[in-house]
């Protein structure tokens, strides 16, 4: 079966650095999606890997790994307005998204 | 400014009614999509279209329709028939489907309360 595995939540310090892990499974592999969602709003786009490496867009990086069906989404100098969820979305070789049930940052001062 | 529309932002239904949730955009984008979102789980597609007049089921199309008149328009009806309706639903689109660069961006939501 498909499935993407990210942590329920974790808590990070107003600053700091913090890494989002993502574990995929999927029928054939089209590319990894990272989505941010403050609460009741709309998934935003972050992010598209396809390619093994680090994607890097200003205070945020992307990281992919094929071989291990393994990504992060890299947060760096957080502020409080990254209080968030961070979705993982990985497309399978029908170009549909299987996505996570996404990560709560909660981000202290 | 061009960006995808959903209205209402809340609705509430008595159990047994059908209800129709709009989703336009002016991006000139060929695929539209819905999906539905609970807490603690990742989005589910419920249906999708790649062109007008013509529609896919997605993995939870049970209970719900939708039609594609026009490039611009994908409404969701949810039935009666869908047993637990009470949710968060997103519309979505993008240029073209059925390609690995090809975001989907997201409308603002239209929270769905069943009574």
């Amino acid at each position: 079966g498909q499935n993407i595995d990210q942590p329920t939540e974790m808590t990070a310090t107003e600053g700091a650095i913090v890494q989002i892990n993502c574990t995929y499974q999927t029928s054939g592999f089209n590319g990894l999606f990272w989505y941010q969602q403050h609460a009741g709003e709309a998934p935003t786009f972050l992010s598209y890997n396809v390619l093994d490496g680090l994607e890097e867009k200003g205070r945020f990086s992307s990281f992919l790994s094929r071989s291990k069906g393994y990504s992060y989404l890299l947060l760096k100098e957080l502020q409080m307005k990254d209080s968030a969820s961070y979705l993982c979305a990985g497309m399978d070789s029908n170009y549909q998204l299987i996505w996570g049930a996404g990560t709560k940052l909660i981000i202290k001062p | 400014d061009g960006g995808i529309t959903q209205s209402p932002k809340y609705l509430f239904r008595k159990e047994g009614q059908n209800v129709t949730l709009s989703c336009e955009q002016n991006l000139n984008h060929d695929a539209m999509y819905w999906y539905r979102q609970d807490p603690g789980q990742g989005l589910r597609l419920i249906y999708y279209s790649q062109i007008v007049n013509d529609f896919q089921k997605g993995d939870i199309a049970e209970g719900y329709s939708v039609s594609r008149e026009k490039k611009e328009s994908f409404p969701l009806t949810v039935t009666s028939a869908q047993k637990n309706p009470t949710a968060f639903y997103l519309c979505a689109s993008s240029i073209v489907a059925g390609q690995g660069t090809d975001t989907q961006y997201f409308g603002p939501g239209t929270r769905l309360t069943v009574l």
